[in-house]
């Protein structure tokens, strides 16, 4: 156990619809990054906060939001929803270093049909 | 940019064999490296690290050894086991920014 959350674990949805992804990050740890992990793209890096402010961006949608709240939880807004969009997605979190790890969670599993 | 290539799978091997995952960074200052395993249904989970050139890192009978002047960080075992199945990744800390490769699929058969 990694000590890292992520709720729902499974979330089927149709096309065109809007859910949000939560997750709680590790006690102690300001940072929360977010990835999408699909069968033909890998591990994608999509969006760290640090303390509540977004520190990194990388291939996230525009169709896709996150924020990190003052308890330090992060939500993922996925909206206008695609079939290419079912994947896995995964939040992680770390204290701030460069010595240091990402802790992952179990993972929310998409399927948009 | 920072990036990681590792070998490409999938890798198949029966059970006791050697095994070696091979990985290669590009940093432009001095990363923290890390072997990451995934196995079906879960999380990643750190397999091992090293912080330094020479480090060597072991967890559970893998190695990998940081080398600085090949700029590589191989994942090594000396005999698996089926229950070593699973996805293994490379990653590089460099910055407070964290890079994986795409993912070794490793299937071992009695």
């Amino acid at each position: 156990d990694s000590g890292v959350t992520q709720t729902p674990k499974h979330l089927i949805t149709a096309t065109g619809q809007r859910v949000t992804l939560r997750c709680s990050p590790r006690s102690g740890d300001l940072s929360v990054y977010w990835y999408q992990q699909s069968l033909d793209q890998g591990l994608q890096f999509l969006i760290q906060y640090y303390n509540g402010e977004e520190r990194a961006k990388g291939n996230i949608l525009e169709r896709f939001s996150a924020q990190q709240f003052p308890d330090l939880h992060s939500e993922l807004n996925l909206s206008s929803l695609e079939l290419g969009d079912s994947a896995l997605y995964f939040c992680a979190s770390s204290v701030e270093g460069v010595y240091n790890e990402q802790f992952f969670g179990p993972g929310t599993r998409l399927t948009v049909l | 940019g920072d990036s990681v290539t590792q070998m490409e799978g999938p890798v198949t091997l029966s059970e006791e064999a050697c095994l070696t995952i091979n990985c290669t960074y590009t940093a432009t200052g001095y990363p923290s490296l890390f072997w990451y395993v995934q196995y079906p249904g879960e999380g990643l989970q750190l397999l091992l690290k090293a912080t330094k050139a020479d480090d060597k890192g072991s967890n559970k009978g893998f190695e990998a050894t940081y080398r600085k002047e090949t700029t590589s960080f191989h994942l090594e075992k000396g005999s698996v086991q089926v229950s070593d199945s699973a996805v293994y990744f490379c990653a590089l800390n460099a910055n407070n920014d964290m890079r994986f490769g795409a993912g070794t699929r490793l299937t071992v058969k009695p």
